[in-house]
């Protein structure tokens, strides 16, 4: 079975500041792990997603992640964080052997930005 | 523009009534799930499909049936619609189910049961 956990359902920073959402994440075998965007009145949108074919992710708008798996974590960062990130990020994780391929969802960080 | 269509995008529905909201993708993507989103929940499976003619139940089925007929249309019908099922409706497909591709995300339904 697998598990995600975000810490924090709000994040708040100011326009430029560092961006940092935290997801652990709990499973028997290597996970599949993603994050998503959801804009307001919006489907949500692939940010990125690790491979297993290196450890840091580059995604769209600027953000990453880094896989960490003796934290069983995979944190979402942005160095200078910009009104048009506002938005609800989920997590999520899906195991691809051994185990449910079904993604398993965050409850969700709303990221707030302030000017 | 190809990707997940959602009909319709709001609705209000009297308790007991029944309704049909309809998921649409033309990308050829064998797997296909509807989603609930609620407030400080996240997102909960509903039901979910492998392919035409396969479906099973996700976290949270009661009140729902789905039928896969085609590898296109993947439609989520409320039996006798409950005040508890007011919420917004996802549906997602992917085309490698066992794959890390991602989900792509239609653009929800709004759904109040009154």
């Amino acid at each position: 079975a697998q598990s995600v956990t975000q810490l924090g359902s709000h994040v708040s920073v100011s326009e430029g500041a560092l961006v940092l959402l935290r997801c652990n994440y709990s499973s028997s075998v290597p996970p599949y792990l993603f994050w998503y965007v959801q804009y307001p009145n919006q489907g949500l949108q692939l940010l990125l997603k690790y491979t297993s074919a290196a450890t840091l992710v580059k995604g769209i708008n600027g953000f990453e992640a880094e896989f960490k798996k003796s934290e069983t974590s995979f944190h979402l960062t942005k160095p200078s964080a910009h009104m048009s990130d506002a938005a609800e990020y989920f997590c999520a994780v899906s195991l691809p052997s051994g185990g449910s391929y079904i993604p398993t969802f965050g409850r969700g960080t709303s990221l707030i930005v302030h000017p | 523009n190809a990707g997940v269509t959602q009909t319709p995008k709001f609705q209000v529905l009297k308790t007991g009534q029944s309704m049909t909201l309809q998921c649409a993708q033309d990308m050829n993507h064998e797997y296909m799930s509807w989603y609930r989103q609620d407030p400080g929940m996240g997102l909960r499976l509903i039901h979910y499909s492998v392919g035409a003619g396969i479906t099973d139940q996700g976290e949270v089925p009661n009140g729902y049936n789905v039928s896969r007929s085609t590898t296109e249309d993947f439609p989520l019908r409320l039996l006798s619609a409950a005040p508890s099922q007011t919420s917004v409706y996802f549906c997602a497909s992917t085309s490698g189910y066992r794959e890390n591709y991602g989900y792509t995300f239609g653009s929800g339904t709004r759904l109040t049961v009154v």
